[in-house]
């Protein structure tokens, strides 16, 4: 069965710190992997990732994909109580179908 | 991106009573999805909204309770219909095309008393 986990469930940080989510996945047909960050109803896009070793940045965020162990990670320096949100990964299985297989999420609180 | 709207919002349905939600992209998209997010949970895709053909459902869905249509490439609806409390959920369309990024909607928050 596919399967994609994340971890931590949740983190409570303060401002300042910088923190590193864990995403492994156990998936046929892998095609890429996307993060995502949900605030209230909707995920906004963060990184598309296909190729390993290659980072994605944007401002304080970037992750990394490791094709051969299986995982992604997402860091983010310097947090700010804005960065307070669920992140989710999700795998792309096919290039034909586009489905998205989603993680649990991590839960990130970030303290003034 | 496209620009995605969701319709309606937000809405508070009683049991048995169906409900359609709107997703309209401000461009030409190859993919529509819809997705479901029960409280407490992360996503789960209800099924593929296909142009011009039925929609291709995931284990656990069916037609019957969400039906999907897709008259062109901006536009797609789902119906919940026979609706129960185990319903309440967020719905969410998403779309994608070409390098197979996926953009979702603001999302449908729909409670069922």
């Amino acid at each position: 069965e596919d399967k994609v986990v994340q971890s931590p469930l949740s983190l409570v940080v303060h401002e300042g710190d910088t923190v590193t989510l864990n995403c492994s996945y156990e998936v046929t047909n892998f095609r890429s992997l996307l993060w995502y960050k949900q605030e209230k109803k909707a995920p906004t896009f963060l990184f598309m990732l296909t190729s390993s070793g290659i980072e994605k940045k944007s401002g304080r965020l970037s992750s990394i994909l490791d094709k051969k162990e299986l995982f992604s990670i997402l860091n983010i320096t310097a947090t700010q109580t804005g960065d307070s949100a669920v992140y989710l990964c999700a795998v792309n299985l096919s290039s034909n179908t586009g489905k998205l297989i989603f993680g649990q999420g991590t839960t990130l609180q970030v303290k003034p | 991106s496209a620009v995605i709207s969701q319709k309606p919002s937000r809405d508070i349905c009683q049991r048995g009573t169906s409900l359609t939600i709107q997703c309209q992209v401000d461009s030409q998209v190859t993919m529509m999805f819809w997705y479901r997010q029960q409280p407490g949970q992360s996503l789960t895709l209800i099924a593929t909204a296909n142009q011009g053909s039925e929609a291709t459902y995931e284990s656990g869905f069916v037609i019957d309770k969400f039906p999907i249509s897709r008259p062109n490439l901006t536009f797609s609806t789902l119906t919940v219909s026979n609706m129960s409390p185990e319903d309440s959920s967020i719905y969410l369309c998403s779309v994608g095309q070409g390098t197979y990024e996926q953009y979702f909607g603001p999302g449908t928050r729909l409670t069922v008393t």
